[in-house]
Formats: structure tokens, sequence, C-alpha cells
């Protein structure tokens, strides 16, 4: 069965401690991983969406990888206002558009 | 939000009355999407379209129906609301299958 996992489920982080959010996933073939930011009451916000193991793409502190079995978000120096809930989600190969997958996400909060 | 308003923002229903959630694009993406999310569960796609009246099913259809008759409009219609479908729906469009830009969302409870 196809399944995406985020860990932790909450992390605190002092303001400019870096760390990492994972999200390992188990799909029979992988076509793109998506990473999203959602701020409480509001609609996710995307990322980044990576195709292919060894991939990386970077945007201000934040940055994605992705290996065959899991991608993570690399947060370096962050300020409260990185504090959010991040999802990542998977599209399988044979699936059409109906089969993204998405985790239960990983709550972030930065203390000044 | 990338062009993207749903309305209403807010609803509250009794159950069995039929809901119609609306989504308006001004971005003219081809695809549109429709999810719920729920604490426990995430984000679970009810129904997506890859064009004016071509639409498909997700993970979690039963109970709803969609309509795209324009390119800027898709529509999610709970014909006879029951409290489980209490949730926030977000709505999502994209120009491929590779991008989702989404909605603010519609906080809809059914008592």
């Amino acid at each position: 069965e196809d399944q995406v996992t985020q860990s932790p489920e909450a992390l605190r982080l002092q303001e400019g401690e870096s760390s990492s959010l994972n999200c390992s996933y188990t799909v029979s073939g992988l076509r793109g991983l998506f990473w999203y930011r959602q701020d409480p009451g509001k609609g996710p916000e995307f990322l980044f969406t990576l195709y292919s193991a060894g991939e990386e793409k970077e945007k201000e502190r934040l940055k994605a990888t992705l290996t065959k079995k899991e991608s993570f978000l690399h947060i370096t120096a962050p300020k409260p206002e990185d504090s959010a809930t991040y999802l990542c989600a998977v599209q399988t190969l044979e699936s059409s558009a109906s089969k993204i997958i998405f985790g239960s996400g990983t709550r972030l909060s930065i203390r000044p | 939000d990338a062009g993207i308003t749903q309305s209403p923002r807010h609803k509250v229903t009794e159950t069995g009355t039929p809901v119609t959630l609306r989504c308006h694009q001004t971005e003219n993406h081809r695809y549109m999407y429709w999810y719920r999310q729920d604490p426990g569960h995430g984000l679970r796609l009810i129904h997506y379209s890859y064009g004016v009246k071509d639409t498909d099913k997700g993970e979690v259809s039963d109970g709803y129906s969609v309509s795209r008759s324009k390119t800027e409009d898709f529509l999610l219609t709970l014909e006879s609301a029951t409290s489980s479908q209490t949730s926030v729906y977000f709505c999502a469009i994209g120009g491929s299958i590779y991008e989702q830009y989404f909605g603010p969302g519609t906080r809809l409870t059914v008592t």
C-alpha cells in the first residue's frame, strides 16, 4: 500500500537552531514529491517539487532533498516566521492526478 | 492565493440538506481539485478536474459530486450532508499535474 509518513509530528526549535524534517514514502513508483507550508486557518502554500533521487531545491532558509525512500526539508537558522505546519505529498507513477498522497505534517515552532 | 477564491468561507448546515461549495480561479489553469482536511487524516482528495466537463474521483468521493462547466469554476456538491462531512474543504488549481496552488478553504459544519 502506498504510504507517506512524516516525522517528527511536532518540533520546537530556538531561533537560529537548524534542523531537518523527514518525509518517508513507500510507493510503487515516484512521479513527484511535493513540499507545502500551511499556516493556521489557511490553505497550503506550495514550496517545492522534487522528481528524482539526488535532486535538491532551495528557497530562502529551506532546502529540500530527495532519496529513493525519503525526503528531507532542511531549515537553516530558522526565524519565528518559519513557524508553520510543513506537509509532504507524493504522486505515484502509474496513477493519474487522483493519486496524490499527503502526509500528516510536521508542526514546526520557532521560539525567539 | 494564486488567483483562487472559495465561497462561502464558512457554512453551518443541517443534516440532510444539500450544500454547494464554489471554487473560482483567474489563472486559466487546466487542473482543479477538491480536498478535505481532517485532524488525523491530513489532506484527502475528493474529486478533480482535468478540463471543462472532465472530472474524476479521488480517494474519498462517496457522498460528493462535482461539476465544471467553465474553466474558472469548479463546484463541489454534497447532495445530502451528513455529520461525517464536517470538515475544512480546500480547492487547488494547477497548470500541470506537478503543481497545486491551494485556496483559502471553506469550513463546513453539519449539525
